[in-house]
């Protein structure tokens, strides 16, 4: 089994700050994925960033970048130079090699202009 | 075609009645998930396919619900007897295979109403 945890349901940030969003996880596999998703008004899920478990290196998309804390089954991003577009749910998910992708509950992102 | 593509966006039906949710993936690709998102809340796994066949059905929350796939490509999520706690945004997924770091591309989902 696997399971996800985001337990900020929401937060705040001011225009052209940085923000970090928590995800926690655990699963029994050795081999897995690690994703971040957006999730706008238009209810279309986007992704923002994947990590691949077997990468030490933390992945960066432009200004979104991830803490991959493997021991510690943690997985939090990073948003640099908050945009108003950046708000959204995010939501943490993670799949294994032969099993579903599974996501956090999410968390509401505001920016404040 | 371009991207995963969902029918109705919108359906409103009365309580009792059947509805079938449709899912066309991107061609290709071979994974196709469904998941349930209620107002405000994270995605509920439903099914999951891998060709035709959906190895993982535990996410189904009652025999009332019950989807299939043909040819490897589209799905449709059935409902009957619909209930008001039905009422929820039904997302589909699909991916390249299983097993991959592949991203997982979505479609806009259908927004149930049971009234």
């Amino acid at each position: 089994a696997q399971t996800v945890t985001q337990s900020q349901p929401e937060m705040s940030v001011q225009e052209a700050e940085t923000v970090t969003l928590s995800c926690t996880y655990d699963t029994s596999e050795s081999d897995y994925y690690l994703f971040w998703y957006k999730q706008p008004p238009s209810r279309q899920m986007i992704l923002v960033i994947r990590q691949e478990a077997y990468k030490q290196q933390n992945a960066t998309e432009n200004r979104f970048s991830v803490n991959f804390q493997k021991a510690a089954k943690s997985f939090s991003l990073k948003i640099s130079d908050s945009q108003l577009g950046d708000a959204a749910m995010y939501f943490c998910a993670l799949t294994g090699a032969n099993s579903k992708l599974t996501f956090g509950k999410g968390i509401t992102l505001s920016v404040r202009p | 075609g371009a991207g995963v593509s969902q029918s109705p966006s919108n359906k409103v039906t009365e309580k009792g009645k059947d509805v079938e949710l449709r899912c066309d993936p991107i061609s290709g690709h071979t994974a196709l998930y469904w998941y349930r998102q209620s107002l405000g809340q994270g995605l509920e796994f439903l099914i999951y396919f891998q060709g035709n066949s959906a190895p993982d059905k535990s996410g189904l929350p009652s025999d009332r619900f019950s989807a299939e796939r043909t040819g490897g490509s589209v799905s449709t999520l059935t409902i009957q007897r619909t209930q008001q706690e039905d009422s929820a945004v039904y997302l589909c997924a699909s991916s390249q295979f299983q097993g991959a770091a592949l991203e997982a591309f979505f479609g806009q989902g259908t927004r149930l109403t049971v009234v």
